[in-house]
């Protein structure tokens, strides 16, 4: 069974267009996050929901938007899409919201604004 | 300012030779550091932590505070082990840091 898992795989769309990411974890963990890698395979945080609640936003546009309708979830809605998005998008999970938390990574979602 | 800085891109060594993956972080709490695996085509996944000392894939790091370093050391490489890998430091709370990443290639 996949821990964490994320549709779609890849994803292209047109620039101004509006699209979402879906996460999902079956691993009971209680706290999420988003990463965005970019193409030079720098990895950075975007957002930390702990029991749905959002813990950690990091400096992203307002037209990113994330929600978590339970724990289990954690979806990214982007909005008007810019060629700047374009970059891998990893979903994670994680037991321990602090220290110790090993973090379970889903496969990645492709962006690809043209 | 909380950093953690992953100085080579790219690390090219033969099979069986010595290698050695650069971290250094910045941070002035007690850390909490990791290292992380990506192979080709494979999520991301945790290859260490410094807590637990412990080996895999004959792979090491040690945490050296005075030097703020944490590098990944294993002493013979092999083909497998060519991979992109990322230096983690988890603050206080919900974060966690990643350095740019250093991608091995290990050659036959």
């Amino acid at each position: 069974d996949t821990a964490v898992s994320q549709t779609p795989k890849y994803l292209v769309t047109q620039m101004g267009n509006d699209k979402s990411i879906k996460c999902e974890q079956n691993l009971g963990h209680d706290t999420m996050y988003w990463y965005k890698q970019d193409s030079k395979k720098f990895l950075k945080i975007m957002f930390s929901y702990n029991n749905k609640e959002l813990i950690i936003n990091e400096t992203v546009p307002n037209r990113f938007s994330p929600k978590s309708p339970d724990k289990a979830h954690l979806n990214l809605h982007i909005n008007s899409l810019e060629l700047g998005d374009s970059a891998v998008y990893f979903c994670a999970s994680s037991q321990d919201a602090g220290f110790r938390g090993e973090q379970y990574f889903g496969p990645g979602t492709r962006l690809t604004v043209t | 300012a909380q950093r953690v800085t992953q100085p080579e891109k790219l690390l090219s060594v033969f099979k069986g030779a010595p290698v050695e993956l650069k971290c250094n972080y910045s941070y002035s709490g007690s850390p909490e550091l990791f290292w992380y695996v990506q192979y080709s085509r494979q999520r991301l996944q945790l290859l260490l932590r410094h807590i637990s000392r412990e080996s895999i894939k004959g792979f090491t790091a040690d945490l050296n505070k005075g030097e703020t370093s944490f590098h990944l050391k294993k002493p013979f490489a092999q083909e497998e082990d060519s991979a992109m890998y990322y230096c983690a430091l988890m603050t206080g709370g919900f974060k966690t840091i990643f350095g740019a990443g250093t991608r091995l290639f290990v050659k036959a």
